[in-house]
């Protein structure tokens, strides 16, 4: 089984200032993948940035990096330089990579991150 | 390139009539087809997931069904609304089989159906 928490449900943040949303996962899997979606306030699920398990450096996709610190199982997302479009609520989520199974994408609770000028 | 398509954007429907939601895929063969919800201000939920034609599987016991007519095509279906069944439906694909290292396995997502039972 997998799990995925996110402990804040809420985040402020000045504009071009940077901020980090916390996710801590746990899972059985020995290969895994970590992801962080968007979901802005129209509803669309916005893929950010993926991390395989296997992976020696931590990802990272224009503003966005991905603080993964595997001994600790915690995959924090870290966007640099904040916008005011970047208001929305971000989804950390998990998926075992078995080969040739089909796993499932398990999501977090989200966290709301609002920008201010 | 793949895209994923679901309609209706809105719907709102009465009470105990029936429901059915449309997703279809373009653009990729075999996918993993995904059903999920999302009430109002919480998490993504899993309803039904599919690994090919006629083959559906059940995360959580509900009033909802969903059925593979086709490949490419995952349809949500219920014969009797109710309001607890409100909330926002998410279709969603993502490859078949995992070996390749450094290949991004997540899903790509629709675009969502808004759905209020009154």
């Amino acid at each position: 089984a997998q799990k995925i928490t996110q402990t804040q449900p809420g985040m402020f943040v000045q504009e071009k200032e940077a901020v980090t949303l916390d996710c801590t996962y746990d899972t059985s899997d020995p290969s895994y993948g970590l992801f962080w979606y968007k979901q802005p306030s129209s509803g669309e699920m916005i893929f950010l940035i993926y991390q395989g398990s296997y992976d020696q450096q931590n990802a990272t996709e224009g503003r966005y990096s991905l603080n993964f610190q595997k001994a600790r199982k915690s995959a924090n997302l870290v966007i640099s330089a904040s916008q005011l479009g970047d208001s929305a609520m971000y989804f950390c989520a998990m998926r075992g990579l078995n080969t040739g199974t089909a796993s499932k994408l398990t999501f977090g609770t989200g966290t709301r991150l609002q920008v201010t000028l | 390139s793949q895209t994923i398509h679901q309609w209706p954007a809105t719907l709102v429907q009465p009470v105990g009539s029936p429901l059915s939601l449309e997703c279809t895929v373009e653009g990729t063969s075999n996918p993993n087809l995904y059903w999920y919800r999302q009430a109002a201000g919480r998490g993504l939920q899993l309803l039904f997931y599919s690994v090919g034609i006629g083959q559906i599987s059940s995360e959580v016991p509900q009033n909802l069904s969903a059925s593979r007519p086709q490949d490419r095509q995952f349809i949500l279906s219920s014969k009797k609304l109710l309001l607890s069944d409100s909330g926002f439906y998410l279709c969603a694909w993502s490859v078949l089989s995992i070996g390749q290292s450094g290949t991004n396995y997540g899903y790509t997502f629709g675009s969502g159906t808004r759905l209020t039972v009154v």
